[in-house]
């Protein structure tokens, strides 16, 4: 099966410094890699995802890459603000029409200091 | 658009006792997962409905989990009886056929 890994764990950043998070998956038939952002005690919610027939996707002041020959995509956030503050989670899974269950990484608590 | 719901948002039960958790999904997402989270690790899946149907099981831990969804519409999800290894986050989530997934709030449960 898929297995993600994310990293790292937790990252600290200054207010209007950039921060980028890597995940890392195995199954090469993945090929749809959403972001996910859970704020303290709120329900992860959909920021960002790309699927495997682009290589970057942006979206204000975040962006995605993705690199399918080395398995790995990273989230990309520039000017951070204090709200950013959370934790981020990525995931794979293969793309079709059956609503294939996503595998998760570990997490990344990104926290903003102002 | 009413959002994934969850019942209850916390529960704190004794070893051996058993707990009952309820996931509505958003209405016409025919795919319902649930998902766990433990001490702080990563979202794990648990199983997958397709309406009524249990498409993949493979993450449920044990025969002490038993998910339902009859009617295809709201899921429960029953531990029986718990153990302290279940304490954790158990997210509900649904999608309409492959498009964006919504998650619930997740309850959060402790066995002591």
């Amino acid at each position: 099966g898929e297995n993600v890994e994310q990293h790292p764990s937790t990252l600290s950043v200054q207010e209007g410094d950039s921060a980028v998070i890597k995940c890392t998956y195995s199954d090469s038939a993945s090929n749809y890699f959403p972001w996910y952002k859970q704020e303290l005690g709120k329900r992860p919610q959909l920021i960002i995802d790309i699927r495997s027939n682009v290589g970057e996707k942006k979206d204000q002041r975040i962006a995605v890459t993705l690199n399918k020959t080395a398995k790995h995509f990273s989230l990309h956030i520039t000017e951070t603000q204090p709200e950013d503050s959370a934790v981020y989670f990525c995931a794979a899974s293969p793309y079709n029409n059956a609503g294939n269950m996503l595998t998760f990484g570990g997490g990344t608590r990104l926290m903003v200091k102002p | 658009e009413a959002g994934v719901t969850q019942f209850p948002s916390h529960s704190v039960i004794e070893k051996g006792q058993t707990v009952t958790l309820r996931c509505d999904p958003i209405s016409g997402h025919d795919n319902l997962y649930w998902y766990r989270r433990v001490m702080g690790k990563e979202i794990k899946f648990l199983l997958h409905f397709v309406k009524e149907s249990k498409q993949d099981e493979s993450g449920m831990p044990n025969n002490r989990f038993l998910a339902e969804r009859t009617g295809g519409t709201y899921s429960t999800l029953k531990v029986q009886p718990a153990e302290l290894e279940d304490s954790g986050v158990y997210f509900c989530a649904s999608r309409k056929g492959n498009e964006k997934l919504f998650f619930g709030s997740g309850t959060q449960l402790s066995v002591l």
